[in-house]
């Protein structure tokens, strides 16, 4: 199972909107509607933010949102906080196992 | 109060077996397929293996297919990772992680231990 393609790097300026791409195939992002996306700073375990494609958790801004289309999937952050610099992983059921992304460091400038 | 403590990280040999544990507590823990996620130095999240909450449905990686096993003690609250044929690609941070069966998120991470092969 090869891993989720995600950009390397996303920027944008304090209060401005971002969007991450998560690209896979019909066995994983397009086959299911179970992505979820993690926010993961450093030294720290990675923290859910978006479930079922675009579900939150008690707790998590909703400044953070999910969609899917085919094959891939997107996390829009708006209104971006300093807070939100970190590293997003998308992860995807893959009919067994599960599949990460190649991850997307975040850069408020 | 949710926990899950990982034990049993350090240093193993090529060729070598390491064991790591992943203490549950806060949550019905049979309720919930356990997980074994890793991190590679600068490198994404792996799913690695996953066991039901009654142990009976067992998936691993690829990866580690063959060479690592993965066990539950629902009387206890633990879950296993026995990691055999160590490689020094298996160098990374072990995360045990839960998710309520019937989901597809984790719900709780463990902080992690750290699995280093050398030699």
């Amino acid at each position: 199972q090869s891993a989720l393609t995600q950009p390397h790097s996303v920027s944008g300026s304090p209060g401005q909107s971002v969007t991450i791409s998560c690209t896979g195939t019909s066995s994983d992002v397009g086959g299911y509607k179970f992505v979820s996306w993690y926010q993961q700073h450093p030294g720290k375990a990675p923290k859910l933010i978006l479930y079922d494609v675009a579900m939150r958790p008690s707790g998590v801004p909703d400044r953070f949102s999910g969609s899917k289309s085919v094959n891939t999937a997107s996390l829009t952050i708006s209104g971006l906080q300093a807070e939100d610099e970190a590293d997003y992983y998308c992860c995807s059921f893959a009919g067994g196992p599960y599949v990460f992304g190649t991850g997307t460091a975040v850069t408020v400038l | 109060q949710v926990q899950l403590v990982e034990s049993g990280g350090g240093l193993g040999k090529p060729g070598g077996s390491l064991s790591l544990s992943c203490a549950a507590s806060g949550f019905s823990f049979s309720d919930y397929y356990m997980s074994w996620v890793r991190q590679a130095p600068g490198k994404g999240p792996e799913w690695i293996s996953f066991i039901g909450g009654s142990g009976r449905h067992i998936y691993h990686a690829d990866s580690v297919r063959g060479r690592f096993t993965t066990s539950r003690d629902n009387a206890k609250n633990l879950v296993y990772l026995q990691m055999d044929g160590l490689r020094g690609e298996d160098t990374a941070v072990y995360y045990c992680a839960a998710t309520l069966d019937g989901n597809f998120k984790v719900d709780y991470w463990g902080q992690g231990t750290l699995v280093t092969v050398a030699s």
